[in-house]
């Protein structure tokens, strides 16, 4: 089955303790983005990569990291989390193109105390 | 920059009514327009999109829009509302530049489907 995945699916931590989500897809999409989903604000995109070691940041890098060193694979890093990047995170792929449609992960909920 | 606007935070109907879902757009050049659907504790899922062509684009679960370029504007409508229709809706908008185009998204519009 095609499909983006995200792991963990929920995850609270706390202040300053590193992580990382994992997402992964099985379409060989080249393009793979992460956002980030609040209230009130939609979705908005953190980083996004074109393919194997290009990434470029989105509209809300700050306070994250990503590689992409497969393919396939596309981990979110969070080196110090704080309690405003509380949130719904989102994985995508698609094919290049401006045209072409976004699979999405099914979202890992991330609370920072 | 690239913008989208959905003008209701929630849109409510009865079932078997019409429903309709509004978003306009803001884009340097023709745009490339996307619905997706958010159901409880899942990912977005597509629905339909406009690259080019007939106005009138068709969908999954009987959904359609309509691209209207004078006004802007690419409202989500379905003939017939059924209750499971009840998610949250978001409308994007993508710019028709060369390499890599951000996909922008309005803010979503909560559709409550009473039975």
């Amino acid at each position: 089955e095609a499909q983006v995945t995200q792991n963990p699916r929920y995850l609270i931590t706390v202040t300053g303790k590193k992580l990382t989500v994992t997402c992964s897809q099985n379409m060989n999409h080249e393009y793979m983005s992460w956002y980030r989903q609040d209230p009130g604000l939609g979705l908005r995109q953190i980083y996004y990569s074109m393919n194997v070691e290009v990434t470029d940041k989105g509209d809300v890098p700050e306070g994250y990291k990503v590689s992409r060193k497969e393919k396939r694979n596309f981990p979110l890093i969070l080196e110090s989390p704080s309690p405003n990047q509380t949130s719904l995170y989102f994985c995508a792929s698609s094919p290049p193109g401006v045209g072409e449609t976004q699979y999405f992960g099914p979202g890992t909920r991330l609370l920072v105390l | 920059a690239q913008s989208v606007a959905q003008p209701e935070d929630q849109v409510n109907v009865a079932e078997g009514n019409p429903l309709t879902v509004k978003c306009t757009y803001s884009v340097s050049g023709n745009p490339y327009l996307f619905w997706y659907v958010q159901y409880p504790n899942r990912g977005l899922q597509f629905l339909l999109k406009y690259i080019t062509g007939d106005n009138l684009v068709k969908g999954s679960y009987g959904f359609e829009a309509e691209f209207n370029k004078s006004q802007t504007s690419f409202h989500l409508k379905k003939p017939s509302a059924l209750v499971s229709d009840s998610a949250l809706y978001f409308c994007a908008v993508r710019a028709p530049l060369t390499g890599y185009s951000t996909l922008t998204f309005g803010k979503g519009t909560m559709l409550l489907v009473s039975p």
